[in-house]
């Protein structure tokens, strides 16, 4: 399955800098995806979605790329700031009729001042 | 407006025993999922609850089972618990099946 085990992907990155944070899905009929941001001991917290008729959208500082060919997805933080360090998960919606999301690889992003 | 919330936010239990966990949906949404969070891991999904009636489920044994009220809230419940069950237990509405996920902050199960 999607799970990671203990020790997660880290990205560490300075305050101001650009984020980029990747994601492999599974399954090629997914059509839509979600990226969810999780802070310790919270919910995750949605950040932005896509379609799968799109390949990019563009939100507050944050832009999703979807690459069907490969099955990947990309999430851009502009500008990054301490706040935005936390675990990020990409999911795919593989259900039919009902939404049904398969999580990806967590990614944790360091924000250092 | 309050988002989607759960009940109890931490619980103890012993191996065996049988649990039930609470959500209520953000206003305005009609269905809820429930996704099972093992440390360190991400989501995985149990359930999803849209006109009372279970529409989707994960690969998650019968032990498993849910319910969802007439007002949209929803509870999941776990029988005969395992130690495996410990982990963080996440609800999830939205405003339709296949519409944008809101999570609540989960519900922390720990089995001893």
């Amino acid at each position: 399955g999607e799970s990671v085990g203990l020790h997660l992907p880290t990205l560490s990155v300075q305050e101001g800098d650009n984020s980029i944070i990747n994601c492999a899905y599974s399954n090629s009929a997914s059509d839509y995806f979600i990226w969810y941001k999780q802070e310790s001991g919270k919910g995750p917290q949605f950040i932005i979605d896509i379609r799968s008729n799109m390949d990019k959208r563009q939100g507050q500082r944050v832009t999703v790329l979807l690459n069907k060919t490969v099955k990947h997805l990309s999430l851009q933080i502009a500008a990054t700031q301490p706040g935005d360090s936390a675990v990020y998960f990409c999911a795919e919606n593989i259900g039919t009729g009902f939404q049904k999301l398969v999580f990806g690889t967590g990614t944790r992003l360091l924000v250092s001042p | 407006d309050a988002g989607v919330t759960q009940s109890p936010t931490h619980l103890i239990k012993t191996r065996g025993q049988q649990v039930t966990l609470r959500c209520s949906p953000k206003s305005g949404h009609d269905t809820v999922s429930w996704y099972q969070q093992a440390l360190g891991q991400g989501p995985q999904f149990i359930f999803q609850y849209y006109e009372e009636e279970e529409r989707q489920r994960g690969n998650f044994p019968d032990r498993f089972s849910g319910h969802q009220f007439p007002n949209y809230s929803s509870e999941l419940n776990v029988n005969a618990l395992l130690l495996g069950d410990s982990a963080l237990y996440l609800c999830a509405s939205s405003p339709g099946p296949r519409a944008e996920a809101f999570f609540g902050q989960g519900t922390r199960l720990t089995v001893v």
